[in-house]
């Protein structure tokens, strides 16, 4: 069945690094979402990727969207301790079908 | 708007229970999705409904688990006999399917304690 990777599993960072995580599909996606999921706390959507190649940004966050549909990215640049969560990729087939969460990135981040 | 509402937010029960778990949608939103999370699985999706029908249950793991949505503003996730192996956060999320943009906005979440 399909499945969405994401690597790593986790990332330990000094404040002010930056920090990426991938997400990978098995198949061509119609859409790939990100949410941030804060310790203790539930997922939150925080943006939609729909065109080849499409790159969004929000402040310090930069989100990817490869050429095939098949791949993103998230890159935090100069982290701070806010960022503190697991993000997770989520892909969807094609529209009307499931969407389907990577395992997520924990990212932790050391003042 | 108060958003996606669950209850309870913490439940406590013995091997062999029946656990009812409640959901409340955002008024407006035609589906709703049930996702469990586990440190082991991830985020999995067990059922979705859309307009009140169930759309997807491929995601439930056995016949334990039953999810029902009487109608457009409330739905329940049911595990009789529940287990150990059922605790876990379980989550429950609504959009508005055929938009633009089809985000999830998820509830507060459940956590289920099987002992």
């Amino acid at each position: 069945g399909q499945q969405v990777m994401q690597i790593p599993q986790y990332q330990h960072v000094q404040e002010g690094e930056d920090f990426t995580t991938y997400c990978n599909s098995s198949t061509t996606l119609s859409n790939i979402q990100w949410y941030k999921q804060r310790p203790g706390g539930h997922p939150v959507f925080l943006i939609q990727l729909v065109k080849s190649g499409e790159v969004k940004k929000q402040k310090r966050l930069t989100f990817q969207f490869g050429e095939a549909k098949k791949n993103s990215s998230l890159h935090i640049t100069a982290t701070q301790t806010t960022d503190v969560g697991t993000y997770f990729c989520a892909g969807l087939r094609n529209q009307g079908g499931k969407l389907i969460f990577g395992q997520g990135t924990e990212l932790s981040v050391k003042p | 708007d108060a958003g996606v509402i669950q209850s309870p937010r913490h439940e406590v029960t013995e091997m062999g229970q029946e656990v009812t778990l409640r959901c409340k949608p955002i008024s407006g939103h035609n589906s709703l999705f049930w996702y469990r999370q586990t440190m082991m699985r991830g985020l999995e999706l067990l059922i979705y409904f859309n307009n009140n029908v169930p759309i997807d249950d491929s995601g439930m793991p056995e016949d334990r688990f039953s999810a029902k949505m009487p109608n457009a503003s409330f739905s329940t996730l049911k595990i009789q006999p529940s287990e150990p192996r059922d605790s876990a956060v379980y989550f429950c999320a609504s959009n508005l399917r055929g938009g633009m943009s089809e985000k999830l906005f998820f509830g507060s979440g459940t956590q289920l304690s099987v002992l």
